[in-house]
């Protein structure tokens, strides 16, 4: 079992819908959860990052970490085309070291 | 302002070739980290610098992987004798800092290696 789960989609909604992404893991040591963006062909870009257990907004974007069933969540509000990437997540503990999920796909269609 | 560079953007090498990736980080940017990262996964860690340093290389997977930031700026991983397995996108990425207490890493847009 790898330690971090993330299942690889793809994942297809329509403009506007409501998009949840979730990714559970094993090792209760994780204290940093980050969601990371990647466009085809590009690197990627950190969306947002959560410290413990608890939810963070940003924009469009909600973060939940629930560390007591070690599962946690992105929902994006408002789906665009332009929301269509691999979305990762990533848990780091007491090192710098993140260890990433192998990503999902969304497709936003219009 | 500029955001981490990677050259080539991508290689195609003959097996048993070596092959030099070059990471240009952010300017000040202390940490610098490589990740490998096969198609359909996610990244996976091969080496992490703070300045010239190399504090951790746990993750390359062989000999044949060989990292060096020799003034804490830029940054070359280099693969000797490349094998097939080794294709996949190699990814750079920089932080302003290094520890947990600040995961923000910046990533560049990779170098994708083909071995033949």
């Amino acid at each position: 079992q790898k330690e971090v789960e993330q299942d690889p989609g793809p994942l297809s909604v329509p403009e506007g819908a409501i998009v949840s992404l979730n990714c559970t893991y094993s090792n209760s040591a994780f204290q940093y959860f980050m969601w990371y963006r990647q466009y085809s062909r590009k690197g990627p870009e950190l969306l947002m990052y959560t410290y413990s257990s608890g939810n963070k907004e940003d924009g469009r974007f909600t973060a939940q970490v629930d560390k007591s069933s070690k599962y946690i969540s992105l929902f994006i509000r408002d789906s665009q085309p332009s929301d269509s990437a691999t979305y990762l997540c990533a848990l780091s503990g007491g090192s710098y070291i993140p260890t990433f999920g192998r990503g999902t796909s969304l497709i936003v269609h219009p | 302002g500029a955001g981490v560079s990677q050259s080539p953007r991508y290689k195609v090498a003959k097996r048993g070739q070596d092959v030099a990736l070059r990471c240009d980080p952010i300017s000040g940017h202390v940490s610098l980290f490589w990740y490998q990262q096969a198609l359909g996964q996610g990244p996976e860690f091969l080496t992490y610098f703070q300045n010239e340093a190399q504090l951790d290389k746990s993750g390359l997977p062989s000999d044949r992987f060989f990292a060096e930031r020799p003034e804490g700026s830029v940054s070359t991983l280099k693969i000797q004798r490349t094998q097939q397995e080794d294709s996949a996108v190699y990814l750079c990425a920089s932080s302003f800092i290094g520890g947990a207490s600040n995961p923000t890493q910046y990533f560049g847009p990779g170098t994708r290696l083909l071995v033949l």
